[in-house]
């Protein structure tokens, strides 16, 4: 079975003080692991989607990367507004279908 | 533009109500997505549709019943809820079903409350 772990569950940070946010994760058949954002009573926002180890994508304080069993979502100086809560996601292939499995999320906070 | 629509907002509705949600989507997606979630869980995966058939249900309650009137157009008609079922749902699609890049692109959901 598939399996998303994301670590910490929530991460304080001061304005300026980059972090790291993990996800480690087990499939069958890897097609795509998925960085999305989610703010508080909205749908989750696409980030990154990275196909194989090795890969890395940025954008704008967010860099993400990935190996053969876990993925990073750096982030560099975050401002206030980078608060969120941060959803890993893996797409494998079992049953004859794909489906997106994701973990519990990192709630990030961010203080001025 | 990646915006999938999903109406209305919120919604309150007691256990012997009929009520459906919709949703939409103008970018040619072909697969379209309805999932549950929880306060402070992940999202959980409810029904997909593909090419405008059902492709998977997730062993679903009965009182959750989807509907794709075309392929632009989700629904998901609510029936006889228990207030376990107050959750915010959400609509997602992507280009197609399978295959590394087809992303999901998710709506802002719609929050619902049942008494």
């Amino acid at each position: 079975e598939d399996q998303v772990t994301q670590s910490p569950e929530a991460l304080r940070l001061q304005e300026g003080e980059s972090s790291s946010l993990n996800c480690s994760y087990t499939v069958s058949g890897l097609r795509g692991l998925f960085w999305y954002r989610q703010d508080p009573g909205k749908g989750p926002e696409f980030l990154f989607t990275l196909y194989s180890a090795g890969e890395e994508k940025e954008k704008e304080r967010l860099k993400a990367t990935l190996t053969k069993k876990e993925s990073f979502l750096h982030i560099t100086a975050p401002k206030p507004e980078d608060s969120a809560t941060y959803l890993c996601a893996v797409r494998g292939f079992q049953g004859g279908s794909e489906k997106l499995v994701f973990g519990k999320g990192t709630k990030l906070t961010v203080n001025p | 533009d990646t915006e999938v629509t999903q109406t209305p907002k919120h919604l309150v509705m007691g256990m012997t109500n009929k009520k459906s949600l919709k949703c939409e989507q103008h970018m040619g997606h072909r697969a379209m997505y309805w999932y549950k979630q929880k306060a402070k869980k992940p999202p959980e995966l409810m029904f997909v549709y593909s090419y405008e058939k059902l492709s998977i249900n997730e062993s679903v309650p009965s009182r959750f019943s989807p509907e794709c009137p075309n392929s632009s157009l989700l629904n998901l008609h609510l029936h006889a809820l228990q207030p376990e079922d107050s959750a915010l749902y959400l609509c997602a699609s992507s280009p197609g079903l399978l295959g590394a890049k087809n992303i999901q692109y998710f709506g802002a959901g719609t929050r619902l409350s049942v008494l």
